[in-house]
């Protein structure tokens, strides 16, 4: 049972356009999303969160959104830049239990100069 | 380099040997975690420890699998009796206080089971 999913396995966006990645989950326990980003032989880092009170968090050229409502949240990267190739992997923990989380299976995205 | 140090990076064993995966944290992180990524998926929880305390193994398999993270040294993860489908990504992360869910992640150490 999924309980976070990432329906898009890869995405492909020009430099400068707009990036974004979608998350579904189906834990209405979840009160906290985090986005992770990964490089080849590299361990995932943090990249953005938001809590369930919120319905919007921006740091930089990165927003999450999320919508409790439809239990959907998304990434957008403006402008996306090469750099920013890389798989995407969306979490989600609820509660006490801020350190399990449970993680999509990861949108690899691929910027094209 | 003050990071999440894992290794071995690389770890090949034949079926029915054992695999010791080391992790040492952050310098002043004390909460450890382990994840595991299997081919074409996401991260999956394994174990949390403090130091000398197991604090939730809920994800771990209950057999072969043990996890420690003693007073003194890395954590370590070891798997014993190694089959093919231990193959996998193993993701140690620490958190200074375990408060927020943002982990910092090693790079991982793949094991391979011939």
């Amino acid at each position: 049972d999924q309980q976070v999913k990432q329906n898009s396995p890869s995405l492909s966006v020009q430099e400068g356009r707009i990036s974004i990645l979608n998350c579904d989950y189906t834990n209405s326990m979840f009160d906290y999303f985090l986005w992770y980003k990964k490089y080849p032989a590299e361990g995932p880092t943090f990249l953005i969160s938001i809590s369930s009170i919120k319905d919007k968090n921006e740091d930089g050229r990165f927003t999450v959104f999320l919508n409790k409502s439809a239990k959907h949240l998304s990434l957008h990267i403006v402008p996306s830049q090469p750099g920013d190739s890389a798989v995407y992997f969306c979490a989600a923990f609820s509660g006490g239990s801020n350190y399990k989380l449970t993680f999509g299976k990861g949108t690899l995205l691929t910027v094209n100069p | 380099n003050a990071g999440v140090m894992q290794n071995p990076r690389h770890l090949v064993r034949r079926r029915g040997q054992e695999a010791r995966l080391r992790c040492s944290p952050m310098k002043g992180h004390s909460h450890v975690y382990w994840y595991r990524q299997l081919p074409e998926e996401g991260l999956k929880f394994m174990v949390y420890l403090q130091k000398e305390n197991i604090i939730d193994e809920s994800g771990m398999p209950k057999e072969r699998f043990s996890a420690e993270f003693p007073k003194e040294g890395p954590s370590i993860l070891r798997i014993q009796q190694v089959v093919r489908g231990d193959s996998a990504a193993y993701f140690c992360a620490s958190s200074p206080s375990g408060l927020t869910g943002e982990l910092f992640f090693g790079e991982g150490s793949r094991l391979t089971v011939l």
